[in-house]
C-alpha cells in the first residue's frame, strides 16, 4: 500500500534556531514528490517539487531534499511567520497524489 | 490575478440531505481535482479532471459522492444523503495542464453534516 509518514507531529522552535521535517514513503513508483504550507483556515501553498535522489531545492529560509525512500525539509533561522503546516505529497502515477498527515511547525519569538 | 475559489466557506447540512459544493479554478487551468481534509489526516485525493478527458473517479469513497465540470471550467462536487463521517474540509485546486505539478489550493469548503 503506497504511504507517506511524517516527523515530527509537531515541533515547537525558538526564532532562530534552525531543524528539518521528515517525509517518509513507501510507494509503487515515485513519480515526484512536492512539499506545501498550510496556513489555518487556509489550502495548501505550493513550496518545492523533487523529482530525483540528490535533488535540492532552496526558497528563502527552507530546503527541501529528497533520497529513495524520504525527504527533508530543512529550516534554517525560522521566524514566528514560518509557523505553519507543512505538507509533504507524492505523486505515484497518473494525477494520483497521496498526502502525508502533515507536522505543524510553531516558531517562537 | 484571481485564484481558485470556493463557496460556500462553511456547510452546515443535516444527516440525510444533500450537498453541492463549487469550485472556480485559475482562468486557463485545465486541470481540476478535489480533495478531502479530515481532522488531523493528510489530504484525501477524490478526483481529478483534465479539460475534456474522462475524469478520474478513483478516489470518490462511495457513490454516494459525484463531481461534474461544466465548460472546462466550474466545478461541482455533490454529496447525497450526507452522512457525519462526511464532515471535513473539501479543497479543490487548480494546475495549468495535467504535466504541471504544481498545485494551486482554493480556501475550501468545511462541511459539517449534523
Amino acid at each position: 500500500e503506497d504511504q507517506v509518514t511524517q516527523s515530527p507531529e509537531a515541533l515547537r522552535l525558538q526564532e532562530g534556531e534552525s531543524s528539518s521535517l521528515n517525509c517518509s514513503y513507501t510507494v509503487s513508483g515515485l513519480r515526484g514528490l512536492f512539499w506545501y504550507r498550510q496556513d489555518p483556515g487556509k489550502g495548501p501553498e505550493f513550496l518545492f517539487t523533487l523529482y530525483s535522489a540528490g535533488e535540492e531545492k532552496e526558497k528563502e529560509r527552507l530546503k527541501a531534499t529528497l533520497t529513495k525512500k524520504e525527504s527533508f525539509l530543512h529550516i534554517t533561522a525560522p521566524k514566528p511567520e514560518d509557523s505553519a503546516t507543512y505538507l509533504c505529497a507524492v505523486q505515484i502515477y497518473g494525477q494520483n497524489f497521496v498526502f502525508g498527515p502533515g507536522t505543524r511547525l510553531s516558531v517562537l519569538p | 490575478g484571481a485564484g481558485v475559489s470556493q463557496s460556500p466557506s462553511n456547510k452546515v447540512t443535516e444527516k440525510g440531505k444533500d450537498v453541492e459544493l463549487r469550485c472556480d479554478p485559475i482562468s486557463g487551468h485545465t486541470a481540476l481535482y478535489w480533495y478531502r481534509q479530515s481532522l488531523g489526516q493528510g489530504l484525501e485525493f477524490l478526483i481529478y479532471f483534465q479539460g475534456n478527458s474522462a475524469p478520474d473517479k478513483s478516489g470518490l469513497p462511495s457513490d454516494r459522492f459525484s463531481a461534474e465540470r461544466t465548460g472546462g471550467s466550474v466545478s461541482t462536487l455533490t454529496i447525497q444523503r450526507t452522512q457525519q463521517e462526511d464532515s471535513a474540509v473539501y479543497l479543490c485546486a487548480s494546475s495549468y495542464t495535467g504535466t504541471s505539478h504544481e498545485q494551486y489550493f482554493g480556501p475550501g469548503t468545511r462541511l459539517t453534516v449534523t
